[in-house]
């Protein structure tokens, strides 16, 4: 059974601070790994894409990945109210030609002013 | 350039009736996969299509079926509708290695 493992939060951090997601995945063989947020009420909106090991960083965001302990992570660097959301750890299986999206059960992220 | 597409927005069924969800997938992208997400839960893979034909298929009973069409666009079908059936549907395109992009979703309630 494929997994992808996130805390369900909240993390509460106060507003300018860095957030720091993070999720573990049991599919070695995973070669894309995505991080979603996603309003209440909303549906998941894509805002980082990770395929080797090391760090990616795209304005505010840094997603960082480690293969060998199967760990990605996500920093938030100066945090604003508007961070606040839930935030899904995504990993891309490969399973006899179909191609499918392993979610977490997401991490709830609050920024507080 | 539309993103991604799904209607209707919002629907209310009966238990053991049938419905039918659309998806039309950014223009020039060929995959389309359908997700079902409950609340507190991420969305669940139900299946992928590929250039009309079906790549993968999630954990989900025969009730649950889909189709692509000569557009690409796709419809999901869900047959005896369960309250169980209740959640957000999802319906993501993707091309290449990117990212999946998607669509604003269709809320199912069954009653």
């Amino acid at each position: 059974q494929k997994e992808v493992e996130q805390n369900s939060g909240p993390l509460s951090v106060p507003e300018g601070a860095i957030a720091s997601l993070n999720c573990t995945y049991s599919d070695r063989v995973s070669q894309s790994f995505f991080w979603y947020r996603q309003y209440s009420g909303k549906s998941p909106e894509l805002i980082m894409s990770i395929y080797s090991n090391g760090d990616k960083e795209d304005g505010r965001f840094t997603a960082q990945l480690n293969k060998a302990s199967q760990y990605v992570s996500l920093l938030i660097r100066d945090s604003q109210p508007s961070d606040s959301a839930t935030y899904l750890c995504a990993v891309n299986i490969e399973e006899d030609s179909s191609y499918k999206l392993i979610f977490g059960s997401g991490t709830r992220l609050l920024v507080r002013p | 350039d539309a993103g991604v597409t799904q209607s209707p927005t919002h629907l209310i069924k009966t238990r053991g009736q049938h419905v039918t969800l659309r998806c039309s997938p950014i223009s020039g992208h060929k995959s389309v996969s359908w997700y079902q997400q409950v609340l507190g839960q991420g969305p669940q893979f139900i299946f992928q299509y590929y250039e009309k034909e079906e790549r993968g298929r999630g954990n989900f009973p025969d009730r649950f079926s889909a189709r692509q069409f000569p557009n690409y666009s796709s419809e999901l079908n869900v047959n005896a509708l369960l309250l169980g059936d209740s959640a957000l549907y999802l319906c993501a395109s993707r091309q290449g290695n990117y990212g999946y992009t998607f669509g604003s979703g269709t809320r199912l309630t069954v009653v």
